[in-house]
Order: structure tokens, then sequence, then C-alpha cells
């Protein structure tokens, strides 16, 4: 089964600490994602990487960075966190780049939540 | 642009009975539809998709959904529902650039 380990469950961080988030996932996945899970909205997308070194903004980057050096490790970073970056993170893979290619299935982490104060 | 909504926050079920969860699309050609399952204290896990061919999918744990392109519907359904059932559910649609976009999810209930 693939597995998508996701380091910290629970952190809570003082607003400007510098925060890292890290990912890895066992299946050799090209694909990797960065989630953020608010009640209401859903899940919005804030980075995405199709390859080692590559990186892809989402739809909510700002605020963040990512980095990904070896292909089954996926980070996450704030930089100075803020309040309202209070969240709980989940970090994805997929073998395709496009969704709809072979299943079509994302595989996720368990989250982090992350509580800013 | 594409966009998937879920009417329901929350929804209670006694144990036993049916359920149906839903979800409606904007989508410009024929859509792409999932739903995923998000366990307490788990990752999402993926119960079904629609990509093509007959509008009613099976999925994993018993769930079936329909896409009925006449309203833009893609509602998941169960029989009966058990306790383990208890989740938090969404749909997802790809967007323009292959991207997920997610529905903000559904919060099912379940009554002993």
């Amino acid at each position: 089964d693939v597995k998508v380990t996701q380091s910290s469950r629970y952190l809570v961080k003082r607003t400007g600490e510098k925060v890292f988030l890290e990912c890895v996932q066992d299946m050799d996945h090209e694909n990797m994602f960065w989630y953020r899970q608010d009640p209401g909205l859903g899940l919005r997308l804030i980075y995405f990487s199709y390859d080692v070194k590559m990186k892809e903004k989402g739809d909510i980057p700002e605020g963040y960075s990512v980095s990904r050096e070896k292909k089954e490790r996926f980070s996450l970073i704030l930089e100075s966190a803020s309040t309202n970056q209070t969240s709980m993170y989940l970090c994805a893979s997929s073998l395709f780049w496009y969704p709809l290619e072979g299943t079509g299935e994302l595989f996720f982490g368990e989250g982090s939540r992350l509580t800013v104060l | 642009a594409q966009s998937v909504t879920q009417p329901d926050i929350h929804i209670t079920v006694s144990e036993g009975a049916s359920l149906e969860l839903r979800c409606n699309y904007s989508y410009g050609a024929t859509p792409y539809l999932f739903w995923y399952v998000q366990s307490p204290g788990q990752g999402l896990q993926l119960l079904l998709k629609y990509f093509s061919g007959d509008t009613l999918v099976q999925g994993i744990k018993g769930f079936e959904a329909e896409f009925k392109r006449s309203q833009s519907s893609f509602n998941l359904r169960k029989p009966s529902v058990h306790w383990s059932d208890a989740a938090e559910y969404f749909c997802a649609v790809p967007d323009s650039n292959y991207q997920l976009i997610w529905g903000a999810g559904t919060k099912l209930i379940i009554k002993p």
C-alpha cells in the first residue's frame, strides 16, 4: 500500500517563527501536493511538484514555500508564521501528473494540524 | 470556471438507514468526478470516481454514486450506513489545470 507520512501530527508555533512541515511517500510517485484544509472551505491547493526540484503554485501560495530535493520528500515552509495560517495541512502524492490518468487517485497523509499563537 | 458545491455541511443518519450526500458541479465539458472520505484522524481516501460510461459507479465500502448530467449532480449513496461510516466526505472535480477543486465537505454523523 502507498504510504504518505507527515512528520508532525500536531504543532504549536508562535507568530513569526519559521515552520517546516515534512512529507515522505514510499511509492516512487512523481507528483506531490500540499493542501490546506479549513472548515467550510474544503481543501485548497498551496503548491505541488511534478518532479525533483520542480514546483508549481497552487491556489493559495502566499506566505508559503516548498522544497523538493528528493523524489520521496516534499516540504512545506512557512517563513514567518502568522495566526491566519492556523490550519490542517495535508500532503498527497500521485503517480500521474494529470489526475485523470490511470486511477486518478491522490494518496494522502494523515495531516499536520498547525496552531500559530 | 469549474466549481463544486456540497450543500449539506452536516448530515445525521441513523445506523442502518440509507444515505445520500449531494454534490453539484459546474463544468464546461463532460466532467470527471471524485468522492473522497476522511475518517477521523486519517488521511483522505478515494471512494469512487466517474470518468465516462455507466453513470452509476460503484466504489469501496459499499458506496455508489450516480452522475446526472441534466442536474449537474454526482450524489453519493449507501443503502445502509454503519457507525464506521461516520466521517467527512468530499466531492471533487478537476479544473482547467488538471488540479482538483474540492467541495466544502459534508460531515456524516451516525445515530446509534
